[in-house]
C-alpha cells in the first residue's frame, strides 16, 4: 500500500473556480511535505515545502495546509487559470530523507 | 545558472538493446536522484547518488539497471537488455550537498524511453 494517497485521481473545473486537492500519508517519522506541479511532458516543479511545525504555506494562488496530527495535507488553488492544468504531486519525506511520492491528481481547467 | 539537464530527451530502443540516460545536476549540486514515471502513474524513486557513491538504490530493479555518478561528468542511468516494460519517462533531480528540510529538489525535463 502506498504511504502517500492523493485524491481525487482527476478533477475537471472551470476557469476562475477554486479547487482543493487532498494528500493523506502514513510516512513516519515525518520530516516534510512538498507539493509539486508537473506539466504534461515536463519535470515536476516545487510549489510548497512544509515542515512539521508549519500549518500553511502559500505560493501565489496556491495554498497548502498541513495537519501533522491527522497526517493530511491539502493544496488549494484559487481563481484557477488554464495554465493550472497539470498533475499535482504530494511528496512526503521521513527523517532519513526517504521520500514517498503520491500518484498525483490530474487537474484540467476548462474555459 | 542552468537547471538540471537530461539527455537525450527522447530515446528509442529495440528490445535487447542498451539505454543510457544522462543527467547533469544544477551547478553546486552534488546529489542526484533518479525517478521513473510509467504512463498514467506517479513518480517512483529509483536511486539516490552522491559523487562516486550510491546512497540508496532501494527503488532500483535488481537486474539490468545500474546507475553511477562519477567524479567528473554527468550521472548515468544504464538499462541493459531493455524490454517493453521499461518504456517510461525517467526523471533526474538534484539537490544541494545536504538536503535540509527546507531544500527542494530540482527536476530535469526527463528522458522518454520507448522500447519497440
Amino acid at each position: 500500500k502506498n504511504q502517500v494517497e492523493q485524491s481525487p485521481q482527476s478533477l475537471i473545473i472551470l476557469e476562475g473556480k477554486n479547487c482543493t486537492l487532498q494528500c493523506n500519508y502514513t510516512v513516519s517519522p515525518f520530516s516534510n511535505l512538498r507539493w509539486y506541479k508537473q506539466d504534461t511532458g515536463r519535470g515536476p516543479v516545487s510549489l510548497t515545502i512544509m515542515t512539521f511545525s508549519e500549518n500553511t504555506k502559500s505560493n501565489g494562488r496556491y495554498t497548502a495546509t498541513l495537519d501533522a496530527d491527522t497526517k493530511q495535507s491539502s493544496l488549494h488553488i484559487t481563481a484557477s487559470q488554464l495554465s493550472d492544468s497539470a498533475s499535482y504531486i504530494c511528496v512526503v519525506s521521513a527523517w532519513n530523507n526517504d521520500m514517498r511520492f503520491g500518484a498525483g491528481t490530474r487537474l484540467t481547467v476548462k474555459p | 545558472n542552468a537547471g538540471v539537464m537530461q539527455n537525450p530527451r527522447h530515446l528509442v530502443r529495440r528490445r535487447g538493446q542498451e539505454a543510457r540516460l544522462r543527467c547533469s545536476p544544477m551547478k553546486g549540486h552534488s546529489h542526484v536522484y533518479w525517478y521513473r514515471q510509467l504512463p498514467e502513474e506517479g513518480l517512483k524513486f529509483m536511486v539516490y547518488l552522491q559523487k562516486e557513491n550510491i546512497i540508496d538504490e532501494s527503488g532500483m530493479p535488481k537486474e539490468r539497471f545500474s546507475a553511477e555518478f562519477p567524479k567528473e561528468g554527468p550521472s548515468i542511468l544504464r538499462i541493459q537488455q531493455v524490454v517493453r516494460g521499461d518504456s517510461a519517462a525517467y526523471f533526474c533531480a538534484s539537490s544541494p550537498p545536504r538536503l535540509a528540510s527546507t531544500d527542494t529538489q530540482y527536476f530535469g525535463p526527463g528522458t522518454r524511453l520507448t522500447v519497440l
